[in-house]
Parts: structure tokens; C-alpha cells; sequence
């Protein structure tokens, strides 16, 4: 009964090629997020939907796209991997409309780029 | 836009003692500040937040997180560390206009208690 589940766990793939993260959440949440974490350990949004709906989309390329079939799943493609794209990538789902609401993560899918 | 700084990379401290992890904010209007800690090849977990009210919040695990609007931080505390806290905190707070919150997160501190 994992609140917010990711997969794969971990992810290890040549430069060039294409890859997709899953992110499901049975908490009952309208919203989710992709988090990138560097090796550095520094935490930034990517992504945010709300309801199916893209409503935050940061300075990403456009090589990442983020799809959402549904309020409990957000899913993560990128194109074209790159060396510098290796990272922890987070999964997080919350309520938007309850003011200062926290955020659930997920266990993280660490991906490295060879 | 909203900003959160934790100054230390690194606070070390001896088992039994109390704890401070520091965090300083930068805000318009009213802040909304959490903490969330980290374990090893884990995700992310909520300790605790301020949203209003009382500027003692308290939180999981024994932590508590003091709010100071003159000196706009939320310092992370706990009167007695063990072993286990050992971990990285990150101070967040929410940003954007209503129908697009995120949350910033700072660059976090690693905490070690020391046996």
C-alpha cells in the first residue's frame, strides 16, 4: 500500500537512447511533480500537474515530456539521453487547492547515462 | 520570487545534545515553510510546516521548528539528537500564485549525530 510508487528503481542506459519513469499515487491527490536531484543532492521542480493538466513547466528541454492519463499517475519521457541527465528523479503528489498542503515523495528513480 | 537558504552544508553534533538546522526564507506576503528530511536512497519526508498561528510548530520524530518573521527564518530543532537523525533536511517554501503552487526547496543540510 506504498502512497506514491515509482518505477523503475533504478535505470542504467547508453547516451541516445530513449527512456519513460512511472510515477502512480493511491492517496486520492489532484496534483503531481518530477523532481530532478543532482548529484550535488540540489532539488528542482521539472514538472506539475494538476487534475491532467500541465501547470508548471520549468526551464526543461524539450527532450523530457511529461505525460499524465490520469490524477494518480504522471509519467516521465525523455528523448535523446544525455551524459548530464543522470540524476535521481522524484515523483511527488499533493492537494493544490489545500494551502500550504505538503507534498508525498516517491522512492526516486535514479538514472545514469553512459 | 519566493527563496529559501540554508547556510550550513553540514552540522555535526553529538548524540543526547540538542539540534539546530538552519533556514532563512525570502518571501512576499505570507509564508508557507516545511521541512522534509531524507534518509539514504529514500524519497523525501514531511517533518513538519507553518502555515499560521503559533510560531512553535512540532513535527514527527520529535522535531520542532521555530518561526521568526523579524529575523524571516524557521530554524529545524530537537531538544535530544540520536543517531538516527542522521540525514539531509531540506527547508522548502511554496511559491506561485493560487492554481500553480511549487515549492522551493533549499540545498539542504546534512546532519550527523555522532555516538
Amino acid at each position: 500500500d506504498t502512497a506514491v510508487s515509482q518505477t523503475p528503481k533504478y535505470l542504467v542506459t547508453q547516451m541516445g537512447n530513449d527512456k519513460s519513469i512511472k510515477c502512480e499515487q493511491n492517496l486520492g491527490h489532484d496534483t503531481m511533480y518530477w523532481y530532478k536531484q543532482d548529484s550535488k543532492k540540489f532539488l528542482k521542480i521539472m514538472f506539475s500537474y494538476n487534475n491532467k493538466e500541465l501547470i508548471i513547466n520549468e526551464t526543461v528541454p524539450n527532450r523530457f515530456s511529461p505525460k499524465s492519463p490520469d490524477k494518480a499517475h504522471l509519467n516521465l519521457h525523455i528523448n535523446s539521453l544525455e551524459l548530464g541527465d543522470s540524476a535521481v528523479y522524484f515523483c511527488a503528489s499533493g492537494l493544490l487547492g489545500v494551502a500550504g498542503n505538503e507534498q508525498f515523495f516517491g522512492p526516486g528513480t535514479r538514472l545514469t547515462v553512459l | 520570487a519566493q527563496s529559501v537558504a540554508q547556510p550550513e552544508d553540514q552540522v555535526n553534533v553529538a548524540e543526547g545534545n540538542p539540534l539546530t538546522v538552519k533556514c532563512t526564507y525570502s518571501v512576499s506576503g505570507n509564508p508557507y515553510l516545511f521541512w522534509y528530511v531524507q534518509y539514504p536512497n529514500r524519497g523525501l519526508q514531511f517533518l513538519l510546516k507553518y502555515i499560521t498561528g503559533d510560531n512553535l510548530v512540532k513535527g514527527s520524530y520529535g522535531f520542532e521548528a521555530e518561526f521568526n518573521k523579524s529575523q524571516t527564518s524557521f530554524h529545524l530543532k530537537k531538544p535530544s539528537a540520536l543517531v538516527s537523525d542522521s540525514a539531509l533536511y531540506f527547508c522548502a517554501v511554496r511559491d506561485g500564485p493560487s492554481g500553480t503552487y511549487k515549492y522551493i526547496f533549499g540545498t539542504g543540510t546534512r546532519l550527523k549525530v555522532l555516538a
